[in-house]
């Protein structure tokens, strides 16, 4: 039972136009969310996060909205840059969990072409 | 300043072998995390490390799987009587505290014949 998807394994986008990833999750204990990015051969970089206190969270290109009553988060790239083909992963966690642990979705690979 | 480092990078094996997989994490971080990343799959959480101690193991698959941190640093991964299905890129992550971002490693790719 995947508690965080990710529908979308692929998405192609022009470069300078925007880029909409999205996430739904299953378990309403997660309180905390991110967005990491990875290349090939590298372990994931951390991108963005909000707390599901907050609704929105910018940070410079990258934005990520939070929408708890459908329990689902999106992040939004805009301009799109070339430099931003990876596979970028949600992960989701519960702060009363003893580790803190992320559970991820499956990725979706984005390419943004020039 | 340096991040988390993984090592081997690569490792070829055969069914049945032991191996070990060793994490560095960045300095002065108090939590550390293994993950196991299958092919098209996202990261899957096996162990976390609370300094020395494994604070919580659920999800490590099996009694094959075991790590340990005996001086709250560097951790190792061991994996005994290795099958084909362990086959994986297994990543460590680590964090100031329980409550902070997590950093991962490049992760080493694993790979049973």
């Amino acid at each position: 039972d995947q508690q965080v998807k990710q529908n979308s394994p692929s998405l192609s986008v022009q470069e300078g136009r925007i880029s909409i990833l999205n996430c739904d999750y299953t378990n309403s204990m997660f309180d905390y969310f991110l967005w990491y990015k990875k290349y090939p051969a590298e372990g994931p970089t951390f991108l963005i996060s909000i707390s599901s206190i907050k609704d929105k969270n910018e940070d410079g290109r990258f934005t990520v909205f939070l929408n708890k009553s459908a329990k689902h988060l999106s992040l939004h790239i805009v301009p799109s840059q070339p430099g931003d083909s990876a596979v970028y992963f949600c992960a989701a966690s519960a702060t009363n969990n003893a580790g803190n642990m992320l559970t991820f979705g499956g990725g979706t690979r984005l390419m943004v072409k020039p | 300043g340096a991040g988390v480092s993984q090592t081997p990078s690569n490792k070829v094996t055969e069914k049945g072998k032991y191996v070990e997989l060793r994490c560095d994490p960045i300095s002065g971080h108090t939590a550390l995390y293994w993950y196991r990343q299958s092919l098209g799959q996202g990261p899957e959480f096996l162990i976390y490390f609370q300094g020395t101690g494994a604070a919580d193991d659920s999800g490590l698959p099996n009694d094959r799987f075991f790590a340990v941190r005996p001086e709250g640093s560097v951790s190792t991964l061991k994996i005994q009587r290795t099958e084909r299905g362990d086959s994986a890129v297994y990543l460590c992550a680590s964090s100031l505290t329980r409550d902070e971002t997590q950093y991962f490693g490049p992760g080493t790719r694993l790979l049973v014949l």
